[in-house]
């Protein structure tokens, strides 16, 4: 499969626990956002990558939030201390630099749901 | 900051009918405008994407408008199907390297 991989698809925790989600994104892009999405919303940026650079964060990324994209490949977001307003999907996106023709690919998301 | 708005946030038709989603956005200096299908808890699939010097693009019975100086772009269905419903999500690419999307439409297609 050379699409966008996100693991887990689902993730049920705990108030205050810690999760971390991870996406494999195509192999030859080398940019790689992550969105959230709440339901009947679109998605909302969080932040992106360019190879290994974190180069936009969203104001939506609160200090319990970080991304590390080492090496330039797989990406990660952890999310420290859950809040029931964390429950979301976090998609994954990913594209080849060409700005005018930059298209997307997503993951098919991993669903949080904080109890 | 860019605002992207989708009308109508929710849709029902007869199979058959043709149908025309809209999606308005607040700033002209984009790169390009993408848009999305998704399927219920599912990720999104890219349909159609508009470069900003283009003024439309068609990918079978679908075919999306982009007029960018009044920020309005317009997804055309043709011969709607029940196997179309789902959400349809506008999205422009502007210079701060963030998509940023509309609410969405969902269709619901009936037999």
């Amino acid at each position: 499969d050379t699409g966008v991989s996100q693991n887990p698809r689902h993730k049920i925790t705990k108030r205050g626990q810690n999760v971390t989600f991870r996406c494999d994104p195509i192999s030859e892009h080398n940019r790689l956002y992550w969105y959230r999405q709440t339901l009947g919303q679109g998605p909302e940026f969080l932040t992106y990558f360019q190879n290994e650079a974190q180069l936009e964060k969203s104001r939506l990324l609160s200090d319990r939030f970080s991304a590390e994209r080492p090496k330039g490949s797989f990406s990660t977001l952890e999310i420290q201390r859950t809040e029931q307003g964390d429950s979301a999907m976090y998609l994954c996106a990913s594209s080849v630099r060409d700005r005018i023709n930059e298209k997307l690919f997503f993951g098919s998301g991993t669903q949080l749901s904080v109890l | 900051k860019q605002e992207v708005t989708q009308i109508p946030a929710a849709l029902s038709v007869p199979e058959g009918e043709n149908l025309v989603l809209n999606c308005s956005f607040t700033d002209s200096a984009i790169y390009n405008l993408q848009w999305f299908r998704q399927d219920p808890g599912k990720g999104l699939t890219s349909l159609l994407l508009i470069q900003s010097s283009q003024r439309e693009q068609t990918s079978g019975r679908l075919n999306a408008s982009l007029d960018k100086s009044s920020g309005r772009s317009t997804l055309y269905i043709a011969a709607s199907q029940p196997g179309d419903s789902a959400t349809y999500l506008c999205a422009v690419l502007n210079a701060g390297n963030m998509l940023t999307f509309g609410g969405g439409t969902r269709l619901m297609v009936k037999p």
